[in-house]
């Protein structure tokens, strides 16, 4: 069966400090891979999405980045996070199926504190 | 551009109530439309999707495309429903979805 990884469950960093949240997959092949930010009142905002091996789409204009070095490793970075980097962080798969990225699988989250 | 609003943060009903959450969207294409639940503590997870057409503990939805409508309905609302719902649009090349604000369901006893 198919999990899904993300690591660490928590996180606090300094203001200008790098970041590294990693996802990883495991039981299938190729899927899509997705970066979301979840926030109270203002739901689920993707922030990137990947099919495949080196192939990013950036949703939304910000201080932070992603990169998928691995078919089923999907990395969420930055090199200097803000203070509005903080909040709730979830990565998600999906199957390549047509209309497959409906049916997205989720991880447990990373929650964010910058201090 | 595609658009899913769900116009309520929190419904409060009481046990044995109907359980109406609302969803509309506003999309150009043949739209494909899902409900996520997100239980306190658990991982957001897929609920139902309209195109399977089911019914999934006890709760169902039905595509309107003349009200541009997904709501989400269950005839008696239990405790064990107290969650977050959130309504999905497939989009973009149907390679991603667009999700709503997500409204809170408050079942009481």
């Amino acid at each position: 069966s198919q999990t899904i990884h993300q690591w660490p469950a928590t996180l606090v960093q300094p203001v200008g400090s790098p970041l590294s949240l990693e996802c990883t997959v495991e039981g299938t092949s190729n899927p899509n891979l997705y970066w979301y930010r979840q926030a109270a009142g203002r739901g689920l905002q993707l922030l990137f999405y990947s099919v495949g091996i080196g192939q990013i789409s950036s949703e939304v204009p910000q201080n932070l980045s992603a990169s998928r070095p691995q078919d089923r490793q999907f990395i969420l970075s930055s090199k200097k996070l803000l203070l509005s980097d903080s909040g709730f962080y979830l990565c998600a798969w999906s199957p390549v199926l047509t209309g497959g990225a409906g049916e997205q699988y989720f991880g447990p989250g990373t929650r964010l504190t910058v201090t | 551009a595609q658009r899913v609003t769900q116009p309520e943060k929190l419904l409060s009903v009481f046990k044995g109530a109907p359980v109406e959450l609302k969803c509309n969207y506003s999309y150009s294409g043949s739209p494909e439309l899902f409900w996520y639940v997100q239980y306190s503590r658990q991982r957001l997870q897929l609920l139902l999707r309209h195109i399977s057409r089911e019914s999934i503990k006890g709760f169902t939805a039905d595509l309107n495309k003349g009200e541009t409508s997904f709501h989400l309905k269950k005839p008696f609302a239990q405790e064990e429903d107290s969650a977050m719902y959130y309504c999905a649009l497939l989009s973009g090349g149907y390679q991603k979805v667009t999700f709503g604000i997500g409204t809170k369901l408050q079942v009481i006893p």
